[in-house]
């Protein structure tokens, strides 16, 4: 149980396009789901809490209408990177909250913006 | 803010030795998780901690919380191959459902 999944695993975009990333909770229903990015050899960094049929809460320095989220069910939310730039490719992970406080985190998306 | 430092940063391990790390905090926590990340995918849920003085298992990792609520331990035994990647300790700040994340230990095992 506890599934997540994001799609797509890797994308490798022009500067100045958008990017969708998809991210679904497979076995359970969660009305709040987070998304995170991971720069090489460091810890998670939160971006933003999504939360199903509201707007996202986003964390001090991240840009909202940068990168734009929406939880339009209770399994899926999207991150949209628009307008990328070659310092947003990252590794972009989400996670979904079931019960209390377990996040259960889906694979990451790689971006690559060139 | 919370800050969670993890010690120790990196070990170096033979197979089959058992491996201890901790994570401690600034303030207190109420609950404890603890994570692994493969490198180029998402961190996996090993064990959710609730209680201070709590013990649990999940096959040949333990772990702990601190009875001062400001510590925790994570104790691989017998290591393996597939042991290999980078721990992290989390936990919600106080009141709020967001995760604080550790620095991360990684764990290299050498032939």
């Amino acid at each position: 149980g506890a599934v997540v999944s994001q799609h797509p695993s890797r994308v490798i975009c022009k500067s100045g396009t958008s990017v969708k990333i998809e991210c679904r909770s497979l076995d359970f229903q969660a009305t709040t789901m987070f998304w995170y990015r991971q720069f090489p050899k460091q810890s998670l960094m939160l971006m933003a809490t999504s939360n199903e049929g509201s707007k996202a809460t986003y964390e001090q320095g991240v840009e909202k209408d940068k990168f734009l989220i929406n939880h339009a069910s209770l399994t899926l939310s999207t991150l949209t990177v628009t307008s990328a730039h070659p310092e947003d490719s990252s590794f972009y992970i989400c996670s979904a909250k079931q019960g209390a406080w377990e996040q259960y985190f889906g694979p990451g998306t790689r971006l690559t913006v060139t | 803010g919370q800050q969670l430092n993890q010690s120790p940063q990196s070990m170096f391990i033979q197979e089959g030795e058992d491996v201890s790390m901790n994570c401690t905090s600034s303030s207190i926590f109420n609950t404890w998780l603890w994570y692994k990340q493969d490198p180029g995918e998402g961190p996996v849920l090993l064990i959710a901690l609730y209680k201070a003085g709590e013990l649990t298992s999940n096959g040949r990792l333990t772990a702990q919380f601190g009875i001062t609520r400001k510590d925790s331990f994570l104790n691989i035994s017998a290591s393996i191959p597939s042991d290999v990647g980078i721990y992290f300790c989390a936990g919600p700040s106080f009141g709020n459902e967001k995760l604080t994340f550790g620095t991360g230990t990684r764990l290299t095992i050498i032939p």
